[in-house]
């Protein structure tokens, strides 16, 4: 059974700039939870979308976003990047939405220059 | 004083050795507790998770929570050059992901 993919796996952006980021869930799981990790802040919970719809968000500013498909797909995106943003973006993927069922993909890691 | 604290390491341990890996935490209406293993490059991998207090058992993984000190601990027996990776604890006081802190995490290296 395949895992949780991201995609890409390393990306390089201007400050400024927008990225988008992809994650595609593990078969047949309605939950996609979206993580930034960085060496000061550890692990932040951005946002979970459930059956295309944003269930839960973080504590982070609007130029976070995301959004989900039909097929449970999800992307994440970021408007007007800053350095700040530079970090290893994680999503995970659950049946239901219950943080003890979640796995994880690799992670995009963003660095913003 | 962070939610949750953890041990800050790195640790390196010789191969066969017990490897205790801690967090304390403040918020004690944490029911949920959990232990995560990342290799370098990857993410997260879900250890093992306890619900309240007690310990659990899973294979060279032993769980344990004391909400009275408000501390867990994970021990891993006769650890392998295969368990050298960062474990972070989280916990939450429900089963959603916006309820979830994690700890920083510990870096452990087990040489062979």
């Amino acid at each position: 059974k395949a895992g949780v993919t991201q995609t890409p796996r390393y990306l390089i952006k201007t400050r400024g700039q927008q990225v988008t980021l992809s994650c595609s869930p593990i078969s047949g799981h309605r939950s996609v939870s979206w993580y930034q990790q960085t060496p000061g802040q550890g692990l932040q919970f951005l946002f979970e979308y459930f059956s295309e719809t944003q269930r839960n968000k973080g504590n982070f500013p609007g130029r976070f976003s995301g959004r989900q498909f039909s097929n449970s797909r999800s992307e994440m995106n970021v408007s007007t990047l800053e350095l700040g943003d530079s970090a290893l973006y994680l999503c995970a993927s659950s049946l239901s939405g219950v943080n003890t069922e979640a796995f994880f993909g690799q992670g995009t890691r963003l660095t913003v220059v | 004083q962070k939610e949750v604290e953890q041990d800050p390491g790195p640790l390196s341990v010789p191969e066969g050795a017990i490897v205790s890996l801690n967090c304390t935490y403040s918020n004690s209406a944490f029911q949920y507790f959990m232990w995560y293993r990342q290799y370098s490059r990857k993410g997260p991998e879900l250890l093992m998770y306890t619900y309240s207090s007690g310990n659990k058992e899973d294979g060279r993984f032993t769980a344990q929570v004391d909400k009275s000190s408000k501390y867990i601990s994970l021990f891993i027996r006769d650890s392998q050059p295969s368990d050298s990776a960062t474990y972070l604890c989280a916990m939450s006081e429900q089963t959603s992901y916006d309820k979830v802190i994690f700890g920083p995490g510990t870096s452990l290296s087990v040489i062979p």
